[in-house]
């Protein structure tokens, strides 16, 4: 079955560091989500999409940098990793509004 | 503070115990949305309410929404140790629908 997929996983890397998180969907649908989850914070917004070219701010945007060339693929971009940006990242798409989110299996990224 | 509520935040029943978890907004709900999120993995949806006095099953866990109160209830019944897991509640509170806003989840612990 088609879905979405992230990539990597899981993911080390130094503060200063540029990384890129990938989100793919099959599914075709308008809207792209990207959320950091920590402890003691729930699920917080980090960008969205509501079709290719199309993107905007969530809760907490600062330090990531999102594109939308194709309606499958939504990256985001860590320009320059901080160690409060160590968290797990989760995508997630939606087909139109009054429809659920589907999420993504996540990628872990610590930050040293 | 929060614009939507989850209670109780953990929960630790003995098999075979039913169990009710709680989500209430601060605004107008357009639509509620059931996930469960197992430790390490991504948020399976369970389950969609959209109308005033809906109801849903499936296997043992049934989820109402109450329009009036702004409220949603999710209800396991004869809980097993699949059961254990975060709930986290999704809503639609703006018209535009194309983001969920979530609460902080409900750890529930289901000991054999």
């Amino acid at each position: 079955d088609a879905g979405i997929t992230q990539s990597p996983r899981y993911k080390i890397t130094e503060t200063g560091r540029q990384v890129t998180l990938m989100c793919h969907q099959t599914w075709s649908h308008s809207y792209m989500f990207w959320y950091r989850q920590d402890l003691g914070h729930g699920l917080r917004l980090i960008y969205y999409s509501a079709a290719a070219d199309i993107t905007d701010k969530g809760e907490v945007p600062d330090g990531y940098v999102v594109s939308r060339s194709k309606t499958e693929n939504f990256p985001l971009t860590l320009e320059s990793a901080t160690r409060s940006q160590t968290s797990v990242y989760f995508c997630a798409s939606r087909r139109s509004g009054a429809q659920p989110q589907h999420f993504g299996d996540g990628t872990r990224l610590s930050i040293l | 503070s929060q614009e939507l509520e989850q209670s109780p935040q953990s929960l630790i029943v003995q098999e075979g115990k039913n169990l009710t978890i709680n989500c209430t907004s601060s605004k107008t709900l357009y639509g509620l949305y059931w996930y469960k999120q197992k430790y390490g993995e991504g948020l399976i949806f369970l389950m969609m309410l959209q109308k005033g006095g809906e109801e849903k099953s499936h296997e043992k866990i049934t989820a109402k929404l109450d329009e009036k109160k702004q409220q949603s209830s999710l209800h396991i019944t004869a809980s097993q140790p699949s059961h254990a897991g975060i709930y986290l509640c999704g809503a639609d509170v703006e018209t535009s629908g194309s983001r969920l806003t979530f609460g902080e989840g409900t750890q529930l612990t289901v000991n054999p």
